[in-house]
């Protein structure tokens, strides 16, 4: 089983949609929890991060953490077509800041 | 102020020469991370700075690569000799000290091409 899975997608919702991308992992005993934007060619940009259970919420942006079923979402709402990128889910283990372990991420692609 | 600056931003080179890759982070960051993507294997820790000083470098393939970071605001990553399956984009990353578990603002990256 991989460490982190996504995915790949491509995920296409139409613009104004909610937008859900799912990830799983396999260490119970990881810690936190990122996501990332990456748009083609360009670097991955940090955009939520989430530590405890439940829902955390960033404008368009929610993120949500279930550690009992090692299960981490991000939902966008009212999608944007310049949304359309690749989502990545990271999980760190703990321990080291190194020790971050990242999905091959999903695509998604907002339609106007 | 400035992000990550990444240097080459593209590197052609042939089998068999060295390749050194540049990295300055963001001013006041401890924590330097060193990452290769491939459509393959997606997104993959090389090695990690804090401080300066390498704390995890279990993501270096093999005895060709090498990381160095001499201070704060410097760190190099060297491929001696290369080989066709080094090509990648390789990205550093910088973190704060206060950041949570992880990078936090990447490099435009460097896209090597190993012919």
């Amino acid at each position: 089983q991989k460490e982190v899975e996504q995915n790949s997608g491509p995920l296409s919702v139409p613009e104004g949609a909610i937008a859900s991308l799912n990830c799983t992992y396999s260490d119970r005993g990881s810690q936190s929890f990122f996501w990332y934007r990456q748009y083609s060619g360009k670097s991955p940009e940090l955009i939520m991060s989430i530590y405890s259970n439940g829902d955390k919420e960033d404008g368009r942006f929610t993120a949500q953490l279930n550690k009992a079923s090692q299960y981490v979402s991000l939902l966008i709402r009212d999608s944007q077509p310049s949304d359309s990128a690749t989502y990545l889910c990271a999980v760190n283990k703990g321990g080291s800041q190194g020790n971050l372990i990242f999905g091959k991420g999903t695509k998604l692609s907002v339609k106007p | 102020d400035a992000g990550v600056i990444q240097s080459p931003r593209h590197e052609v080179t042939e089998m068999g020469q060295e390749v050194t890759l540049r990295c300055k982070p963001i001013s006041g960051h401890n924590s330097l991370f060193w990452y290769r993507q491939t459509m393959m294997r997606g997104l993959e820790l090389l090695i990690y700075f804090n401080n300066n000083v390498p704390i995890d470098d279990s993501g270096m393939p093999e005895d060709r690569f090498s990381a160095k970071m001499p201070n704060a605001s410097f760190s190099t990553l060297k491929i001696q000799p290369s080989e066709p399956r080094d090509s990648a984009v390789y990205f550093c990353a910088s973190s704060p000290p206060d950041s949570p578990r992880g990078p936090q603002h990447f490099g435009d990256g460097t896209r090597l091409s190993i012919l």
